[in-house]
């Protein structure tokens, strides 16, 4: 597609539950990154991946969060037995570039919403 | 901890008027980038400064970059009504893998 492609844009869930948020990047992208974004706040960093290399996962807040990529295709973010606190946009940008010398181009984020 | 920091958290100016938000940041950085967020969903990127520039220059945008005060701050001239979002700065360490560290944001409101 022509952008960053995310699904669900919406996402309404009970706590406990296990959801799974979707993330296209654009065609040729190497680079992916999940952020989260709480109402108000700013951007929280959560993982990256860049090609075949193991990601970076240092951002993930617990071991309920864990992320897979294919090699240059498609991310799921997963988040386990959802708790109140999860409620959030999650955010997924992707770059051509490596190495964090290039743009970020975002999809429109998941909003998440935990009862 | 994020790195960026952004003042001012919210401005209000008028049409036509100038709005200059600051970032700073705490660690050696490659590059930072500016972006724009409307409706608190996806961000576009408005400008990138690499470590060794010290001002640019898109459209209406300037940005400069103090590498010695780790700070960098962005001014929009002439604003218009469209200009309403929130702008946050991301910044790329010099080291380790290459994640886009993200200020707090500056709320910005256009009145026309």
């Amino acid at each position: 597609g022509a952008g960053v492609s995310q699904s669900p844009s919406n996402k309404v869930t009970e706590k406990g539950k296990d959801v799974e948020l979707r993330c296209d990047p654009i065609s040729g992208h190497t680079a992916l990154y999940w952020y989260r974004q709480r109402l108000g706040q700013g951007l929280e960093f959560l993982i990256y991946f860049q090609g075949n290399s193991a990601p970076d996962k240092s951002g993930l807040p617990s071991d309920r969060f864990s992320a897979e990529r294919t090699g240059e295709s498609v991310s799921t973010l997963t988040i386990q037995r959802t708790q109140q606190e999860d409620s959030a946009v999650y955010l997924c940008a992707s770059s051509t570039l490596a190495g964090g010398t290039g743009e970020l181009f975002f999809g429109e984020g998941s909003r998440l919403t935990v009862l | 901890s994020q790195q960026g920091e952004e003042d001012p958290q919210a401005l209000s100016i008028q049409e036509g008027e100038n709005a200059t938000m600051n970032c700073s940041y705490k660690t050696s950085i490659n590059n930072l980038q500016w972006y724009r967020q409307n409706s608190g969903r996806g961000l576009v990127h408005l400008i990138l400064i690499r470590s060794n520039e010290r001002e640019k220059h898109s459209g209406r945008l300037r940005v400069t970059l103090d590498t010695s005060k780790k700070s960098s701050s962005l001014l929009i001239t002439a604003s218009r009504a469209a200009d309403t979002a929130s702008y946050f700065c991301a910044t790329v360490h010099l080291s380790g893998t290459y994640k886009y560290i993200f200020g707090t944001g500056t709320r910005l409101k256009v009145l026309a």
